[in-house]
């Protein structure tokens, strides 16, 4: 069955600190990939995506993730978190169904900046 | 401004009533989904529609029901056959192809009781 875990409900990190969220996925063929972040009562915005090519996406707010083939996994990273970053995080992967296709999310991850 | 809208933000029935929940977009998106939220669940797939005219059932179709006879527009009715209406709905829309992210909606809060 295709699917995507992350495999912890919160993550705290002090502001300043580095910080990781993890995802693994189980899909066949290749895998479209989509980190998305969720402010409380607002919609799903979309971070980033790894599609093909070089394994380290960069994307918006200065996040970026890691596409690991072998270890299924695609972990979002940012190298200085702020405060401002606490928030739900969800991972996605893309199931192709007709030309587009559907998204399937991960449980979600929060992730809370302390000062 | 392009995007999505989504209303009312909020909105409350009593139960056994129907209910329709409005999702518009501007930024010309063939395809169009439904999710549902709850807590600690993360998004469930409703419904979802890669061209007008067209849809398909998601995980969670039963007791709601979508039309999609514009392109701009997709709306969801929660009918009184949803066990367990309330919930957060989200509404998202993306280009045709399988790469590309999907742009959600601000989302319409749903109390039952």
């Amino acid at each position: 069955a295709q699917s995507v875990a992350q495999p912890e409900d919160q993550v705290n990190v002090a502001e300043g600190n580095p910080l990781t969220v993890k995802c693994t996925y189980s899909v066949s063929g290749n895998p479209y990939l989509f980190w998305y972040v969720q402010y409380p009562n607002r919609g799903l915005q979309f971070l980033l995506k790894y599609i093909t090519g070089d394994n380290l996406v960069k994307g918006s707010y200065g996040f970026e993730a890691e596409f690991n083939k072998s270890q299924t996994s695609f972990h979002l990273k940012k190298p200085s978190a702020l405060v401002s970053d606490s928030a739900l995080y969800f991972c996605a992967v893309r199931v192709l169904s007709g030309n587009t296709g559907k998204l399937i999310f991960g449980q979600g991850t929060t992730l809370q900046v302390k000062p | 401004d392009g995007g999505i809208t989504q209303s009312p933000k909020y909105l409350f029935r009593k139960e056994g009533q129907n209910v329709t929940l409005s999702c518009e977009q501007n930024l010309n998106h063939d395809a169009m989904y439904w999710y549902r939220q709850d807590p600690g669940q993360g998004l469930r797939l409703i419904y979802y529609s890669q061209i007008v005219n067209d849809f398909q059932k998601g995980d969670i179709a039963e007791g709601y029901s979508v039309s999609r006879e514009k392109k701009e527009s997709f709306p969801l009715t929660v009918t009184s056959a949803q066990k367990n209406p309330t919930a957060f709905y989200l509404c998202a829309s993306s280009t045709q192809g399988p790469t590309y992210e999907q742009y959600f909606g601000p989302g319409t809060r749903l109390t039952v009781t």
